[in-house]
Parts: structure tokens; sequence; C-alpha cells
């Protein structure tokens, strides 16, 4: 059964800290992707990778950076947590390569991270 | 850019009834379609897609989907609702070589 694990199902942090969000997959997807989820706004996306090492901006990357080291492993990052950054957190990962260009599979998603900045 | 509409914050629909969430979509090319769906304190399930081809579309659950490309719907229908449909459902859409754009999301309760 395909897995995609996060590494809290909740986390509550300071205003100001540094936030390590884990996701890992076993499906030796080549593709992951971190979303954040509010209410009446969907899910969007904060960055992609499509191999290891690289990283493509979402459509909200502002205060986030990422990091793949190895192809199982996305982590997102909260340089300097926000109030306006507590959100359900998303990890995702698809089959396919070159990237965006295999867009007709789907994508498996984790449980959620629900992140509260105080 | 692309983008998806679901109009319906709440469907609410009897047991036994059928159920139609709907959806409609922007897109300059051809569409890939997905709908996904989130039960509480889960993530996200994959219940169908349409990519090409028939434009009806069997999923999980007992749930289909009619792509329609002259009213650019791909409404997720289901024959016979079940209590346990109830779930927050989410329609989206990508063109090739590009992202995945999810619609806000539409709550189905299903009461008995």
């Amino acid at each position: 059964d395909v897995k995609v694990t996060q590494s809290s199902r909740y986390l509550v942090k300071r205003t100001g800290e540094k936030v390590f969000l884990e996701c890992v997959q076993d499906m030796d997807h080549e593709n992951m992707f971190w979303y954040r989820q509010d209410p009446g706004l969907g899910l969007r996306l904060i960055y992609f990778s499509y191999d290891v090492k690289m990283k493509e901006k979402g459509d909200i990357p502002e205060g986030y950076s990422v990091s793949r080291e190895k192809k199982e492993r996305f982590s997102l990052i909260l340089e300097s947590a926000s109030t306006n950054q507590t959100s359900m957190y998303l990890c995702a990962s698809r089959s396919g390569t070159s990237g965006l260009l295999s867009s007709y599979n789907e994508q498996f998603f984790g449980p959620g991270t629900r992140l509260t900045v105080l | 850019a692309q983008s998806v509409a679901q109009p319906e914050d709440q469907v609410n629909v009897a047991e036994g009834n059928p159920l139609t969430v709907k959806c409609t979509y922007s897109v300059s090319g051809n569409p890939y379609l997905f709908w996904y769906v989130q039960y509480p304190n889960r993530g996200l399930q994959f219940l169908l897609k349409y990519i090409t081809g028939d434009n009806l579309v069997k999923g999980s659950y007992g749930f289909e989907a009619e792509f329609n490309k002259s009213q650019t719907s791909f409404h997720l229908k289901k024959p016979s609702a079940l209590v346990s449909d109830s779930a927050l459902y989410f329609c989206a859409v990508e063109e090739y070589g590009n992202k995945l754009v999810f619609g806000a999301g539409t709550i189905l309760r299903v009461k008995s």
C-alpha cells in the first residue's frame, strides 16, 4: 500500500521560531509537493520538487523554503514562523519523470500537519 | 491561467438519494481533471480522473464524473448516497506541463 507520512499531525510554535515539516514517501516517486490548506481557499501550492536537490516555487513560496536531499524525503522550512502561517500543511507525491510533465498521474497525499503559530 | 470553481460550499442530501457535486474549470488547452476527497482529520484521497477518451469516468466508492467540454464542467455524481460519503470534496485541474490547481472544496453532508 502506497504511503506518504508526515512527521507531526499537530504542531504548536511561537512567532519567530524556525519550523521544519518533514515528509517521506515510500513509492519511489520523482515528484513531491507541499501545499497549505485553508478554509475557503482550497489547496495552494508552496513548493514542489521533481528530483533530488531540485525545487521549484509554487504559488505562495514567500516565507518558506524546502530541501530534498534524498528522493524519498521532502522538507518544508518556515525560516521565521509568523501567525499568518497557521494552517494545515499537506505533502504529496506523484510518479512520473520530467517534473510537471506527468500531469496525468494522480497525487498521493500525507495525513497533514496542523501548524499553529502563536 | 488555470482555474477551478466549485460553486457550492455545501451540499446536503438524504441517504439513498443521488448526489451531485459541481465543478467548472477554465484552461487554455486540454484539461486533466481530478476529484479528491478528504475525510475528517485525514489527508486527501484520489477518487477519479479524466485525461482523455470516454466522457464518463468511474472511480472509487461508486463515484463517477462526467466531462463536458462545451460547458467546461466535471461534476461528481453518485446514484445513491451513503452517510459515509460525508466529507470534503475537491475538484482539481491541470494542463500538461503546468501545476495542479484546486477548487475551494465542497462539503457533502449525507443525512440518514
